[in-house]
């Protein structure tokens, strides 16, 4: 099967800019996440979707950066405006939640979006 | 909000011996304890996972040795290869809330020499 889709794979903006990232999960897979990694750090959960609907988003610095799902297939997260701090790998990963962790959904992980703010 | 600790930050194991990294957790909604694995530039991927009702689980390689009352779980690497090095992260089950999502540890960077 094909995997989660990210783009694009790398990007370096300007403080104070706008950046949006795209993501395309496993196809069938109704649940999405967005996580950040910061350099030596693991992976923080920004938001969590089930189909179009946001499930947990308790993470996200909401005044900055906001996401969507409209078609609940592929997803956008956008930064606007950027700071220093946001410079990390944002990684996009999916499951089925019909299925879940306990049925043997693991989160299925995107090679992710390097975003550098100078 | 679930917490994650992950010791130790980074671990240099010579080839063919046993690389063990450990993981302890504050709550879990349900107990699902897995390992991932992270190259460069790659994304993480799930190496191995633990569930509900068993102590331990092997395959390969690799083992997760699980202590409900400690809150605390584990991963052995026996016989470790060049081809292991790499990040390993563990992650525990978000507590509440319905979120079917993971918290991660802040990972190992692991090392082994030929």
């Amino acid at each position: 099967e094909a995997g989660v889709a990210q783009s694009p794979r790398y990007k370096i903006i300007e403080k104070r800019q706008s950046v949006a990232f795209w993501c395309n999960p496993i196809s069938g897979h109704a649940t999405l996440y967005w996580y950040q990694q910061i350099l030596g750090q693991g992976p923080k959960l920004l938001i969590q979707f089930q189909n179009n609907g946001v499930v947990d988003d308790s993470q996200l610095p909401k005044d900055r950066f906001s996401a969507e799902r409209l078609k609940g297939v592929d997803s956008t997260l956008k930064i606007q405006p950027a700071k220093l701090e946001d410079s990390a790998v944002y990684l996009c990963a999916s499951n089925s939640p019909f299925q879940g962790l306990l049925r043997g959904s693991p989160l299925h992980f995107g090679n992710g979006t390097r975003l550098t703010v100078t | 909000q679930q917490q994650v600790k992950q010791s130790p930050q980074s671990l240099i194991v010579q080839k063919g011996g046993i690389s063990i990294i450990n993981c302890a957790y504050e709550n879990t909604a349900f107990d699902y304890f897995p390992w991932y694995q992270q190259f460069p530039g790659k994304g993480p991927a799930l190496l191995i996972a633990i569930r509900p009702d068993v102590s331990e689980k092997k395959e390969g390689r690799f083992t997760i040795s699980f202590n409900k009352s400690a809150k605390q779980f584990s991963l052995h690497i026996m016989d470790s290869q060049p081809g292991d090095s790499a990040t390993y992260f563990c992650a525990a089950p978000n507590s509440g809330g319905g979120a079917d999502g993971l918290t991660f540890g802040k990972g190992t960077h692991l090392i082994i020499q030929p």
